[in-house]
Parts: C-alpha cells; sequence; structure tokens
C-alpha cells in the first residue's frame, strides 16, 4: 500500500525553525518527484515546493522562498521540509503529496496520494 | 486571492447535477497546462478525483466528470449523493512551473 505519513509539527514562537519529515513506504520514492502542499486552519490549498526524484529540480511558492528548504534522502525514502523564519501566516497543516509517475505527461502532474498531513502553529 | 477562481459554494439536491468552474487564464490553463480536481472530506486530506482534465482513477464513480476549455474547467456530479458533501479543489500549473490551486468549492448536498 502507497503510503506517506508526515511528523515535525508542533508550536513554534514567530521567527523560529522547524523541520517536517514525510516518510514513504509502497513505492519506489527514488522514481517520483514529490511536493509540499500547505493548508491554513479553513482555507484553501497552497502549494509550497516541489523537488524532482534526484533533486535536481527545485521549485518554491513566492511565500515560502528564501525561508523554506526542501531536501530528499531516496536512501531513506523520505522528504522533508526545513522552515526557518517562521511567521503567523504559515500556521497551516502541512501534506506532503507525490506527484504523477514519471513520463506520464508533460503538462502538469497531479498529486496522488496525499498524506495525513502535520499541524504547524507558529504563535508567541 | 486564487489564481485559479472556483465559486466559494454550490449546492444541490439528492438526485440532481452540479458544475463546479474552474477558471485561469492564458498563462495557466489556457497555456496548456491539465486541470486536475480533488475531493476533500471534513477532517481528511484531499484525493485525487479527476487527472488530465477528464480521467477518473480507479475506485471514482463515474458520477464524476471534468472538462477543459480555452482557459477554464469544470467538475460535474451527476445523481448526487450526501456523501458527496465536501470541499472540491481543482489544480494546474502556471508558465514557472509553479502548482495552482483553486480558492476551493464547498459543495452542500440539500
Amino acid at each position: 500500500e502507497v503510503q506517506l505519513v508526515e511528523s515535525g509539527g508542533g508550536l513554534v514562537k514567530p521567527g523560529g525553525s522547524l523541520r517536517l519529515s514525510c516518510a514513504a513506504s509502497g513505492f519506489t520514492f527514488s522514481s517520483y518527484s514529490m511536493n509540499w502542499v500547505r493548508q491554513a486552519p479553513g482555507k484553501g490549498l497552497e502549494w509550497v515546493s516541489s523537488i524532482s526524484s534526484s533533486s535536481s529540480y527545485i521549485y518554491y511558492a513566492d511565500s515560502v522562498k528564501g525561508r523554506f528548504t526542501i531536501s530528499r534522502d531516496n536512501a531513506k525514502n523520505s522528504l522533508y521540509l526545513q522552515m526557518n523564519s517562521l511567521r503567523a501566516e504559515d500556521t497551516a497543516v502541512y501534506y506532503c503529496a507525490r506527484e504523477a509517475p514519471p513520463g506520464t505527461t508533460v503538462t502538469g502532474n497531479w498529486f496522488d496520494p496525499w498524506g495525513q498531513g502535520t499541524l504547524v502553529t507558529v504563535s508567541s | 486571492q486564487s489564481v485559479l477562481t472556483q465559486p466559494p459554494s454550490v449546492s444541490g439536491a439528492p438526485g440532481q447535477r452540479v458544475t463546479i468552474s474552474c477558471t485561469g487564464s492564458s498563462s495557466n490553463i489556457g497555456a496548456g497546462y491539465d486541470v486536475h480536481w480533488y475531493q476533500q472530506l471534513p477532517g481528511t486530506a484531499p484525493k485525487l478525483l479527476i487527472y488530465g482534465n477528464s480521467n477518473r482513477p480507479s475506485g471514482v464513480p463515474d458520477r464524476f466528470s471534468g472538462s477543459k476549455s480555452g482557459t477554464s474547467a469544470s467538475l460535474a456530479i451527476t445523481g448526487l449523493q450526501a456523501e458527496d458533501e465536501a470541499d472540491y479543489y481543482c489544480q494546474s500549473y502556471d508558465s514557472s512551473l509553479s502548482a495552482l490551486f483553486g480558492g476551493g468549492t464547498k459543495l452542500t448536498v440539500l
């Protein structure tokens, strides 16, 4: 069974740092691009960052560029999000999501599956 | 303010048909990027509903269908059921290869 399990969320003060992890199982992790998507309380989905299978291509939303760093360890089947200089507006549930199988399309990948999410709260 | 525009809410009675629109621009949907749809039941993670504009993953009922035309896309749900009550999101890309989500649409089954 394909599974993604996030961890590392919690309460952090503004300006603080947090590192999220996403443990993948049930598929060949090293073959897939991965993403982080967040959802503020009561709000919609916001894409945060993506990383290609070999970490060659990395993209960030403007809202987190320069503060967040996405990385992966294919040997450990794990995805990470290092979040620095956290702000109140970063408060959200953070989901990791797998992109479509490699080579499936050139016109924009979909996300499937998603993890259950981990809550990050930035507050003093 | 999302780049992809969805109606905040739609509603319908059981058995009826509803549609949810997703309007973009020439720099995202209109540039040829596919549109995908997700269903988020209360308190759960999003689930892929439609991919590549009109394709259903295995296990998704054929009551759900998607289409795309120009700078917009639509999700149609026929034979509305109580368990369809959820939030629905469209997703595409822009030319900077950033993924985009619509603001979400809350479906209420009356």
